[in-house]
């Protein structure tokens, strides 16, 4: 199916271990994000990438990893999972717009616990 | 730190009301968007201002830019129950792909 699938939907993990959060979009958009999104801070920015193989630090990238090995992938990695870590997870999609920034195209979120 | 920070962060209205909600940021921007989060689901872009613009429409949709006071106003006029959702408001600068969110306005709409 066309569009920005994010999967897991739900995943409860536990302190220390390693979880990967996955995203796949179909419009091969060059711009993709990672956002996590919490009560009082609203939406921030992780990481974000604008193409294969360039990504770059958002607001609050410590403890996570990314990857862009492909145009259509964009895997979020927390590498020792803490419990601040629990949120709910964004993957966002962007052809750029004309002019900069265009709209983003988001996933339906991967909430995450960490116990 | 949040660029874009709504006003109100909640507000109930009547069903068929006008709701307005307001955005204010810090520094020059490209843009300015409004998204909606329903509860559980992802965000859905609404529209997009540029910086050059003071006003656009999008059905029942209004969207006003002031750069000179750093803020932006999200008008929905008669209001229906489906719009009962989270607003947010997203800052683009120069030279940068990225979107600021705000903390978004929590909007109600009774029946």
């Amino acid at each position: 199916d066309a569009g920005i699938t994010q999967s897991p939907r739900y995943k409860i993990t536990e302190t220390g271990r390693q979880v990967t959060l996955m995203c796949h979009q179909t419009w091969s958009h060059s711009y993709m994000f990672w956002y996590r999104q919490d009560l009082g801070h609203g939406l921030r920015l992780i990481y974000y990438s604008a193409a294969a193989d360039i990504t770059d630090k958002g607001e609050v990238p410590d403890g996570y990893v990314v990857s862009r090995s492909k145009t259509e992938n964009f895997p979020l990695t927390l590498e020792s999972a803490t419990r601040s870590q629990t949120s709910v997870y964004f993957c966002a999609s962007s052809d750029g717009g004309d002019r900069g920034t265009g709209e983003l195209f988001f996933g339906e979120g991967s909430r995450l616990t960490v116990l | 730190s949040q660029q874009g920070e709504e006003d109100p962060q909640a507000l109930s209205i009547q069903e068929g009301e006008n709701a307005t909600m307001n955005c204010s940021y810090k520094t020059s921007i490209n843009n300015l968007q409004w998204y909606r989060q329903n509860s559980g689901r992802g965000l859905v872009h609404l529209i997009l201002i540029r910086s050059n613009e003071r006003e656009k429409h999008s059905g029942r949709l209004r969207v006003t830019l002031d750069t000179s006071k750093k803020s932006s106003s999200l008008l929905i006029t008669a209001s229906r129950a489906a719009d009962t959702a989270s607003y947010f408001c997203a800052v683009s600068n120069f030279g940068n792909e990225k979107l600021t969110f705000g903390t978004g306005t929590r909007l109600t709409i009774i029946p």
